[in-house]
């Protein structure tokens, strides 16, 4: 079945380091691919998503690539705020219309001044 | 609404007394879905329901859990019997029918503490 493998935290960075959050996935087909934050206290939410192969997504400064040859949609960001921290989660969804959401266990990430 | 909507968001309850919690997905999302996420950790996928369609309960985990759906509105989550491991948010999410690559909308939840 679909699965969605990301790297385990915590990761701590110090502010304007440089992110990356590893996520690679097991699917059949086209799957799409999402990234949702929870920030503290709040609900999940899209951060970006890509729904084909070379497709990029991109917000609030953080970009991942959709790459179906290494199966990976690693999360990136040139330089983080304290306001990034937040856990990170991957998910896809299967192809052909059937919506269901799997997410890989979360990533917290924690930025220090 | 302008968003999902689940209720209460929080609810205490003793062992083995039954909880039901409800949500409001988007207007016009045909998709609604249940998760599961205990304290500090993932998100655990419980049910879905697309449409018409029979609805997906494999994620459900035990008996115990039940939810049913009004035609493509309102969702209640039922936990029978609840137990302490029962303790975790809920959520719900909507999307709208089709396309897998449509943003799926997460409501804030509901906090479920047994005791």
């Amino acid at each position: 079945g679909n699965s969605v493998t990301q790297m385990e935290g915590p990761v701590t960075l110090s502010e304007e380091a440089f992110l990356t959050i590893n996520c690679t996935y097991t699917a059949t087909g086209y799957p799409s691919l999402f990234w949702y934050v929870q920030y503290p206290g709040e609900g999940l939410q899209l951060l970006l998503k890509a729904t084909k192969a070379d497709d990029k997504g991109s917000n609030k400064g953080f970009e991942a690539t959709y790459r179906k040859e290494t199966t990976s949609f690693h999360l990136e960001k040139g330089s983080v705020q304290v306001s990034d921290s937040a856990v990170y989660f991957c998910a896809l969804t299967g192809s052909g219309g059937y919506n269901k959401l799997i997410f890989g266990a979360g990533t917290r990430l924690a930025v220090h001044p | 609404g302008a968003g999902v909507s689940q209720s209460p968001s929080n609810k205490v309850t003793e062992k083995g007394k039954d909880v039901e919690l409800r949500c409001d997905p988007i207007s016009g999302h045909t998709a609604l879905y249940w998760y599961r996420q205990r304290l500090g950790q993932g998100l655990e996928f419980l049910i879905y329901f697309q449409g018409n369609s029979a609805p997906d309960k494999s994620g459900l985990p035990s008996d115990r859990f039940s939810a049913e759906r009004t035609g493509e509105s309102v969702s209640t989550l039922t936990i029978q019997r609840t137990q302490q491991e029962d303790s975790a948010v809920y959520l719900c999410a909507s999307t709208s029918q089709g396309s897998s690559g449509n943003t799926i909308y997460f409501g804030e939840g509901s906090w479920l503490t047994v005791v």
